[in-house]
């Protein structure tokens, strides 16, 4: 059971560049997360997909851009990355929505994205 | 901004007990608090969730009093290997899914 598999795991972009981050689940998980952690600090998040066919910014959503491609597959953008985006980005999922009961939710390994 | 506040950091020592406590004033009826795990280089992951009073796992406890604004989460005879950051949240809305910077735990020898 691989649970939730994000690729690539390390990139280094120059600035300007762009790239997509993927990030899949086979928990059949209605909601999927995408966080960013810079150094020493928690995890803030960047958008979300309720459920297929929604998305919804969080609290750091400027310079991305997200695609719930399917049920299984939520995709992160950056369309022009900066040396601010420099960090570890996290996609997780859940079974319902973070809002009220049972939002546990499972994180997967990490891309470690540079923008020079 | 994260709903609940912890401390910074806490240290100790193996074998002992060791309790972080976690504020969360404005929590809603039908939220739930969870508590993460998260070792360097790795996505945190779930170790207990509950809505009130006691709950108890292989791995913690969670003491939830009656108000509600507060959560203990307690490590039994902790080990190196527990050295961790810890995360509360209260995960109802949006905004509850942010994580604050947690609780960095060190367990010394």
């Amino acid at each position: 059971n691989a649970g939730v598999t994000q690729t690539p795991k390390f990139q280094v972009l120059k600035t300007g560049q762009s790239m997509t981050l993927q990030c899949a689940q086979d928990m059949n998980h209605n909601s999927m997360y995408w966080y960013r952690q810079d150094p020493g600090m928690g995890l803030r998040l960047i958008y979300y997909s309720a459920s297929e066919g929604t998305t919804d910014k969080g609290e750091v959503p400027n310079g991305y851009n997200v695609s719930r491609l399917n049920k299984r597959e939520f995709s992160l953008r950056l369309e022009s990355a900066a040396p601010s985006q420099t960090s570890v980005y996290f996609c997780a999922s859940s079974e319902v929505p973070g809002q009220g009961l049972s939002g546990e939710l499972f994180f997967g390994e990490g891309s470690r994205l540079t923008v020079l | 901004l994260a709903k609940t506040t912890q401390p910074i950091s806490m240290d100790s020592y193996e074998g002992q007990e060791v309790n972080i406590t976690c504020s969360h004033n404005n929590i809603a009826t039908n939220d739930y608090i969870t508590w993460y795990q998260q070792f360097p280089s790795q996505g945190p992951r779930f170790i207990i969730q509950g809505y009130k009073t006691k709950v108890t796992n292989e791995v913690a406890s969670l003491f939830i009093p009656a108000d509600r604004k507060s959560s203990t989460l307690s490590l039994p005879r902790v080990s190196l290997s527990d050295t961790a950051v810890y995360y509360c949240l209260q995960p109802g809305g949006a905004d509850g899914l942010t994580f604050g910077k947690g609780t960095h735990l060190i367990i010394q020898p």
